[in-house]
């Protein structure tokens, strides 16, 4: 069973456009991992967000962690192909229970 | 490219076969962490070895046990196989402890129970 709920599923979108990936637990989070993963690959860290209202961005992607709500969003700006891929939230519960979403499957139409 | 190796990339097997997944770590990484990813269940943290010891569990089998060796690589094996231990089994390394950190992530090993 996911103790994380991601959303949307999947997500199909026009390069350049912005999008939004959202995920949220149904536990107290310690810490919330954004990752990619290209098909039947490993995955690929994006970021980390441990405090509440914390936000971190690399090139494009920003994520924020809204801790009272223990719900994190990732955004996309100005999307391009490369940004395809799956992705994938981690939560960290306490030291021994780390959860995955089920992930968000993105293509970027050029 | 990672700097985590897996072993092998394939493994194709039968019901009720043991196997061993092999994992060497980034290069002074002493974290080892194990993941099973499948269809149904999605990703799932398996166990954490730190510097040879054990020192975190997930939704680990009792058919699956796993090991950290002295020079820090890590096993995972994997016994009395079922159909539905098919999946991506992938190793992750980070050089501390905790959760806490960035943890980089090997190709993977597909395994394929038949």
């Amino acid at each position: 069973s996911q103790e994380l709920e991601q959303s949307p599923q999947s997500l199909i979108v026009q390069e350049g456009k912005n999008l939004t990936i959202n995920c949220t637990s149904s536990k107290t989070l310690y810490g919330l991992y954004w990752y990619k993963q290209k098909y039947g690959e490993g995955l690929i860290f994006l970021m980390m967000l441990q405090k509440g209202g914390e936000e971190k961005s690399h090139e494009k992607i920003t994520a924020k962690l809204d801790e009272k709500k223990q719900q994190s969003s990732l955004h996309i700006t100005a999307s391009q192909p490369s940004h395809a891929g799956i992705y994938l939230c981690g939560a960290l519960h306490n030291n021994n229970d780390m959860r995955f979403g089920a992930g968000t499957r993105l293509t970027v139409k050029p | 490219d990672s700097g985590v190796t897996q072993t092998p990339k394939h493994l194709i097997t039968a019901t009720g076969q043991r196997v061993t997944l092999r994992c060497s770590p980034r290069s002074g990484d002493l974290s080892v962490y194990w993941y099973q990813q499948s269809l149904d269940q999605g990703l799932q943290f398996l166990i954490q070895y730190y510097n040879g010891e054990e020192r975190a569990k997930g939704n680990i089998l009792e058919r699956f046990s796993a090991q950290q060796f002295p020079d820090l690589h890590s096993e995972l094996n994997l016994s009395s196989l079922e159909l539905g231990d098919s999946a991506l089994y992938f190793c992750a390394s980070s050089p501390h402890l905790g959760h806490y950190n960035e943890q980089f992530f090997g190709p993977g090993t597909r395994l394929t129970v038949l």
